[in-house]
């Protein structure tokens, strides 16, 4: 069974523009949860899709954005791109329902830097 | 308000000794907790878990044990392997109609050969 893929692995951008990432699940899956990883701030949770809906959200501003397809493929988008939010983005699935209860299976994230 | 907390960044444990890593959560609603491992260029990848009726749960190396009241859980991996060393995230979970699932800061765990 093929794990999660995200792409691009590795991105720059400049301030003020936006960019779109990509994650596709592991067949079956129907939860798509999006993380951001920074140097001492552990991994912090921008939200989650199931079935096309958002589920659930974290505390990040509305730049942030995301989407999920039919197929349970995920894009998370971040726009007018900000110094700050040069990070690891990680994409994680998992079988859904109760979410809280599942183990989650991550792909290798998608280094963002912006200049 | 950093719910998980994991206040060693960093651990050096030699071959062969346990390793403890520890985290530490204010939230007494987490019902479920789960460790996660870490490889440089890797997504995590789920390790161990126990929930909150439980205050020990072991798989072969990994023993995870929870102290509701102090709101404590630690990992142990006895004994420790090279292949070990990682970046090792704590995290923390209830669902009540909108679910938490909170994630420490991570301890980098080095075992020397």
């Amino acid at each position: 069974k093929a794990g999660v893929t995200q792409t691009p692995r590795y991105l720059i951008k400049t301030r003020g523009q936006q960019v779109t990432l990509s994650c596709s699940p592991i067949s079956g899956h129907r939860s798509v949860s999006w993380y951001q990883q920074t140097p001492g701030q552990g991994l912090q949770f921008l939200f989650e899709y199931f079935s096309e809906t958002q589920r659930n959200k974290g505390n990040f501003p509305g730049r942030f954005s995301g989407r999920q397809f039919s197929n349970s493929r995920s894009e998370m988008n971040v726009s007018t791109l900000e110094l700050g939010d040069s990070a690891l983005y990680l994409c994680a699935s998992s079988s859904g329902g109760l979410i809280s209860y599942n183990e989650q299976f991550f792909g290798p994230g998608t280094r963002l830097t912006v200049l | 308000d950093q719910q998980v907390k994991q206040n060693s960044p960093s651990l050096s444990v030699q071959e062969g000794r346990i390793s403890i890593l520890n985290c530490d959560y204010t939230n007494s609603m987490f019902d479920y907790f789960l460790w996660y491992k870490k490889y440089p260029a890797e997504g995590p990848t789920f390790l161990i878990s126990i929930s909150s009726i439980k205050d020990k749960n072991e798989d072969g190396r990994f023993t995870v044990f929870l102290n509701k009241s102090a709101k404590h859980l630690s990992l142990h991996i006895v004994p420790s392997q090279p292949g070990d060393s990682a970046v090792y995230f704590c995290a923390a979970t209830y669902d009540s109609g909108t679910y938490k699932y909170i994630f420490g800061t991570g301890t980098r765990l080095k075992v020397l050969a």
